[in-house]
């Protein structure tokens, strides 16, 4: 599972709060990403860290900011959590195999903003 | 904007038969190729990666690859229930930063 640990597993939260998903990984990795999986879109980036406090924008990150103090935590914050932010949240790293780089995923949060 | 396109589904298929997973993608420059199963409910697992043309094989599994056709397959042989899942395929980047762009995903049945 490439020692990739995501919490919290499920959340649920008012439209308007403010929410910090964690992800942290033991294995000392360089990249790491969040996305977000949705039906109909498939998984989607939102951000991605290529190292402490080095990150960048994905594909649809409108309304999230991340962090990163530390290798093994990058965090994931809604500053203001609105209902189209409901979905199931993915975190990755970037691990070398066969030669290339290759991403392996944590179990996911499920959030649900109301 | 790079795309990755899968045959839309769900896809079906008897126990024992074969199961042919298609994926297009626009970057001609793509380098690496990866196949991911995803269970109702959990998180997407590697089962395949191709980074060359041809034919790649690991047990049931097949990747194929035809970089000029800008096309990717998976092929499950002797398909079991347990099988039955969603699969997605990613291509990655030709930038830095290891970045992975997915299609939708398509969902394979296999019926008993």
């Amino acid at each position: 599972d490439a020692g990739i640990t995501q919490s919290p597993r499920h959340k649920v939260t008012e439209t308007g709060t403010p929410v910090t998903l964690r992800c942290h990984q033991t294995e000392n990795h360089r990249y790491m990403y969040w996305y977000r999986q949705d039906p109909g879109h498939g998984l989607r980036l939102i951000h991605y860290s290529y190292g402490v406090k080095d990150t960048d924008k994905g594909e649809v990150s409108d309304g999230y900011s991340v962090s990163r103090s530390k290798t093994e935590d990058f965090l994931l914050t809604l500053e203001s959590a609105t209902s189209s932010q409901t979905s199931v949240y993915f975190c990755a790293i970037s691990a070398l195999a066969g030669g290339t780089d290759t991403q392996y995923f944590g179990p996911g949060t499920r959030l649900t903003v109301l | 904007q790079k795309e990755v396109e899968q045959n839309s589904g769900p896809l079906s298929v008897p126990e024992g038969a074969i199961a042919s997973l298609n994926c297009t993608y626009s970057d001609r420059g793509s380098q690496s190729f990866f196949w991911y199963r995803q269970y109702s409910g959990k998180s997407p697992e590697l089962i395949m990666s191709i980074y060359s043309n041809g034919d790649k094989e690991d047990g049931r599994f097949t990747a194929q690859l035809n970089k000029a056709s800008q096309y990717v397959s998976l092929l499950i042989r002797d398909s079991q229930p347990s099988d039955s899942a969603t699969y997605l395929c990613a291509v990655i980047d030709t930038g830095a930063n290891s970045k992975l762009t997915f299609g939708k995903g398509i969902t394979l049945s296999v019926r008993p």
